[in-house]
This record gives C-alpha cells, structure tokens and sequence, in this order.
C-alpha cells in the first residue's frame, strides 16, 4: 500500500516569509495529491490539490509542485500570516480507489 | 465550496452507552464517505469506508460490531460507538468523497466517556 512521509513535523518562519512542506509518496500508482490544513478542534480544510498530469499548481499564495519522476511533491506558502499557522497535512492515492494515504503533518508557526 | 457537517460537535457520555454521530454531505452527493479517528497530535487514522448502500470496509483492527457504520444514502453516514469506553473518547471526524474525487473533511466530533 503506498507510504507518505511529509518532513517537517514542525516549522516556524517569520511574517512574510515563505514556508515550504515536502512529502514524498512510495506508491508509483498514486495521481492524486491534496493538501489539507486543520486549525485546532477542527476538521481538516482541503487547501489545493494536484492531480499526475500537471508539475505545479497555483492558488493566490499556495502553491503545489510535484515530481512524479522522484515520487514528491511539496507546498509552497508565499508572505505567510499568522493566520496560516495550523496543521498541513498532505495526502496521495490513486484516483480511482479508495487508498489516500495521509501524511504525519506539519505544525506552521508564523509568528507576527 | 462542498460542504460537510458533523453532529454533534461535542458529546459527553456514559461508560457502557451508545453514542450515533451523524455525517452529511450538506451541497453535493458523496457515494464513498470515510471515517477518521485522530488522536492528539497526531495524523488522521481511517477506520472504515462506507460505500452507499452496502457494508462497510473496516481498516485493521477496527472492531466492526464496535463501531457500527451506516452510509442509507448518497449524503448522510452515521458512525454508532457501541457500548463506549472511556479509552474511546477521541476526535471522530468523517469525510466525503465529491464526484471528482476530492475528499471534504466534516468540523469533527469530540466524544468522551466518563
């Protein structure tokens, strides 16, 4: 079954800055790789996903890479804001079944 | 956007009862919902996949007749923790699965045993 490793398990970066959380996936049949952020005692958010057919992803500030070649993929937040910390957690599966695999998370500190 | 909810969002009971949690997917119809518990902390662990209309699939280890999952139609699944123990009490969140695939988390319920 596939393996997602996300690293790191924590980061803290200053306003403004820009954050970056990678995870990499062992199952070659995955396509599907969504990114979710949970606040506490909430459910978790889907934020952006990205499906094998394209390399990046683009939403105002988040964006997604993924290499498909080196099973992995990455989150990229730009001029971060307190309101951006959380849990991100990342995830991977083959569309057509029911196996997404989720990774440990990512605790994001943007400190004011 | 796609919109899950949960309920109750919080309950508090008894050692020995039951407790049914409700799932729906409140703007689009979900044939596929999944179960989570999540401990402090840590990252989401799947119980069960409920598919509308016939049995569930239960992960490892997850006890079936313990944790007793309906999914009667294409936006509501209901998750019933029978005879609840207080090594129970944890954060149960469900999702949905849209009909391009993506997967929307509902707010979660908190349940303790006393």
């Amino acid at each position: 079954g596939e393996n997602v490793e996300q690293h790191p398990s924590t980061l803290s970066v200053q306003e403004g800055d820009s954050a970056v959380i990678k995870c990499t996936y062992s199952d070659s049949a995955s396509n599907y790789f969504p990114w979710y952020k949970q606040e506490l005692g909430k459910g978790p958010q889907l934020i952006i996903d990205i499906r094998s057919n394209v390399g990046e992803k683009k939403d105002q500030r988040i964006a997604v890479t993924l290499n498909k070649t080196a099973k992995h993929f990455s989150l990229h937040i730009t001029e971060t804001q307190p309101e951006d910390s959380a849990v991100y957690f990342c995830a991977a599966s083959p569309i057509n079944n029911n196996d997404m695999r989720f990774g440990a998370g990512t605790r994001l500190t943007v400190k004011p | 956007g796609a919109v899950v909810s949960q309920h109750p969002s919080r309950v508090i009971c008894k050692s020995g009862t039951s407790v049914k949690i409700e799932c729906r997917s409140l703007d689009f119809q979900a044939t596929t919902m999944f179960w989570y518990r999540q401990f402090p902390k840590q990252s989401l662990m799947l119980m069960a996949t409920s598919n509308e209309g016939s049995k569930a699939t239960y992960e490892q280890g997850v006890e079936k007749d313990k944790f007793l999952i309906n999914h009667a139609s294409l936006t509501l699944s209901t998750l019933t923790v029978t005879s609840a123990h207080p090594e129970d009490s944890s954060f149960y969140i469900c999702s949905a699965r849209s009909l391009s695939y993506e997967q929307y988390f509902g707010p979660g319920t908190r349940l303790t045993v006393t």
